[in-house]
């Protein structure tokens, strides 16, 4: 099991553009979160996916949004970047239903530039 | 609202001396306490979380709800415990919900 894995690695983008983001969990994994991790921070809380639907949502604009496929799978957009986007984004999953090792486990992350 | 605050950016230490990486926290409720882990060029893992009461290469941490703190403690620091540590908290005990995470300590073990 590779575990979380997330596409593309890195990604640069200009001002005003959009990106899609993915993800694809852990064997087994049914939940899904995103976080962004800005320079120098911890990551920071986006929104989670379960069941095809979004479930917690963090403090962020409606630019960025989400989708999760029958497969678990997850996908991260964002429109009408701003300079601010810029970060590495974190895609965790875990399952409520697995008894004994409810732990988020993290992929590699998606390093996004925007200019 | 939950917040959660590491006060040191970096801490240095020599190898075998004892390690304290300070976290508090903020939250009205009963939260569940985790350390993660990101050793150069690796992902975030977990290293122990509070329910567990494990000890985890080495590394121990308890929660003090008076103090509102969890700091995350080691009695002899080795080279291979560089990395970045980051506190998190979730609002439920289960590390299913969504994680509030500090600001990260680098901690760096000087041979």
């Amino acid at each position: 099991d590779a575990g979380v894995t997330q596409s593309p690695t890195h990604l640069i983008k200009t001002r005003g553009q959009q990106v899609t983001l993915r993800c694809s969990p852990k064997s087994g994994h049914d939940t899904v979160s995103w976080y962004q991790q800005a320079l120098g921070q911890g990551p920071q809380f986006i929104f989670q996916y379960y069941e095809e639907e979004e479930r917690q949502r963090g403090n962020f604009p409606d630019r960025f949004s989400g989708h999760q496929f029958p497969n678990y799978s997850s996908e991260l957009n964002v429109n009408a970047l701003l300079l601010g986007d810029s970060a590495l984004y974190l895609c965790a999953s875990s399952s409520p239903g697995l008894a004994g090792d409810d732990t988020q486990y993290f992929g590699p992350g998606t390093r996004l530039t925007v200019l | 609202a939950q917040r959660v605050t590491q006060p040191e950016k970096l801490l240095s230490v020599f190898k075998g001396a004892p390690v304290e990486l300070k976290c508090n926290y903020s939250y009205s409720g009963s939260p569940e306490l985790f350390w993660y882990v990101q050793y150069s060029r690796q992902r975030l893992q977990l290293l122990l979380r509070h329910i567990s009461r494990e000890s985890i290469k080495g590394f121990t941490a308890d929660l003090n709800k008076g103090e509102t703190s969890f700091h995350l403690k080691k009695p002899f620091a080795q080279e291979e415990d560089s990395a970045m540590y980051y506190c998190a908290l979730s609002g439920f005990i289960g590390g299913n919900e969504k994680l509030t995470f500090g600001t990260g300590t680098r901690l760096t073990i000087i041979p």
